[in-house]
């Protein structure tokens, strides 16, 4: 069955305290491997998409990488408005989008 | 340019009532996307439309829910019935269609059943 699993659930930083957010995925034929941030009362917001395992981008203080069964969120000295949840979602070739429960970041000035 | 918009942005209804949540994509994406978000769970897929055609209807969690996508662009999300378990915040994507391209999200209709 196709899964996602994001850990931690909810992390706590300080701010310029970086960190990495893991986004583990089980898929049928991974199409691509989305991001987003998710501001309370909104909608997620488009961070990166990501095709192979190897693959990197980057964003300001984000940095996305992936491997063939996990893709990794690196926050590099997060500032308070990097606090969001972040939701990590895969299409399988079935073109069927999962999306992960997501990660409730608290970056503290 | 226009980004996905949604309305009502909120919506209570009692119990047993119908209620009807639209979508405007952006201009041009063929492709839409409904998704039901409860609180603390991630986004669970209802249905998906490329142009008028859903050829994935595996999301919808009863009979009760319905979606149709007129000209290409507007889709409406019908719930019959309403039950309280049926609150939530519906949330539309669209996309240019093809193989994995990005999901643009409207802000969400809130619809809390008394």
């Amino acid at each position: 069955e196709d899964q996602v699993t994001q850990s931690p659930e909810a992390l706590r930083l300080q701010e310029g305290e970086s960190s990495s957010l893991n986004c583990s995925y089980t898929v049928s034929g991974l199409r691509g491997l989305f991001w987003y941030r998710q501001d309370p009362g909104k909608g997620p917001e488009f961070l990166f998409t990501l095709y192979s395992a190897g693959e990197e981008k980057e964003k300001e203080r984000l940095k996305a990488t992936l491997t063939k069964k996990e893709s990794f969120l690196h926050i590099t000295a997060p500032k308070p408005e990097d606090s969001a949840t972040y939701l990590c979602a895969v299409q399988a070739e079935d073109d069927k989008i999962i999306f992960g429960k997501g990660t409730r970041l608290h970056i503290l000035p | 340019g226009a980004g996905v918009s949604q309305s009502p942005s909120n919506k209570v209804t009692e119990k047993g009532k119908d209620v009807e949540l639209r979508c405007d994509p952006i201009s041009g994406h063929t492709a839409l996307y409904w998704y039901r978000q409860s609180l603390g769970q991630g986004l669970e897929f209802l249905i998906y439309f490329q142009g008028n055609s859903a050829p994935d209807k595996s999301g919808l969690p009863s009979d009760r829910f319905s979606a149709e996508r007129t000209g290409g662009s507007v889709s409406t999300l019908t719930i019959q019935r309403t039950q309280q378990e049926d609150s939530a915040v519906y949330l539309c994507a669209s996309s240019p269609g093809g193989l994995a391209k990005t999901q643009y999200f409207g802000p969400g209709t809130r619809l809390l059943v008394l």
